[in-house]
């Protein structure tokens, strides 16, 4: 069983340059996520999506898109890379609904924009 | 909003009892969690905690008092592979499993 497969590992962009991270779960999940960790700071939830056709904005959706075509795949789109990008970049899912459901992470992209 | 403090490092020896503390405030509570990050890994599940008490899972401990706005992880028998950071983590509504992560404790253990 796969679980949440992100990638790239490592990307190191220039600034105005554009790229999609990719995320795919092979758990059926509904709940699909992108999180960003910086230095010092927690997880920040950048957008999420709990099915097929819906998402939604996290606490810093800025400079980034998400869609949700199919169950299994969430790509995350930096349109114009800024510095202030640079960041540790998590994918994650799980089941909906319950309280309880824990969040299964990918490996994570360390991301550099120069 | 959400508000998590926990201590920034934290270290202890090979084989002792660690407490690791999280007060929190939040404006919605749907259960606390504990996750394990290795350096340069994801983050990895270790307790949910909804109601006031204690939950066992092996060498690991989560308690949680809902009226304090108090949560401890403690970890028995430490190995030196426990030495990672330990994230509090709020669920703060309903509905969508979104999470609110504190900054974590980063733990050595030493020989």
């Amino acid at each position: 069983n796969a679980g949440v497969t992100q990638t790239p590992k490592f990307q190191v962009l220039k600034t105005g340059q554009s790229m999609t991270l990719q995320c795919a779960q092979d758990m059926n999940h509904e709940y699909m996520s992108w999180y960003r960790q910086d230095p010092g700071m927690g997880l920040r939830l950048i957008h999420y999506s709990v099915g097929a056709g819906i998402t939604d904005q996290g606490e810093v959706p800025n400079g980034y898109n998400v869609s949700r075509s199919t169950t299994e795949d969430f790509p995350l789109r930096l349109l114009s890379a800024a510095p202030s990008q640079t960041s540790v970049y998590f994918c994650a899912s799980s089941y909906a609904g319950a309280t309880n459901e824990k969040l299964f992470f990918g490996s994570g992209t360390q991301l550099s924009v120069l | 909003g959400q508000n998590i403090d926990q201590p920034t490092e934290m270290t202890a020896t090979e084989g002792a009892i660690v407490q690791i503390n999280c007060t929190y405030q939040t404006s919605g509570f749907n259960g606390l969690f504990w996750y394990q990050q290795h350096a340069g890994e994801a983050p990895t599940f270790l307790s949910y905690n909804v109601l006031d008490g204690l939950e066992e899972k092996g060498r690991f401990s989560s308690f949680l008092s809902r009226s304090k706005g108090y949560s401890y992880l403690l970890l028995k028998e430490l190995q030196m592979k426990d030495s990672a950071s330990y994230l509090c983590v709020l669920r703060p509504q309903t509905g969508a499993n979104n999470l609110f992560f504190g900054t974590g404790t980063r733990l050595t253990v030493i020989p």
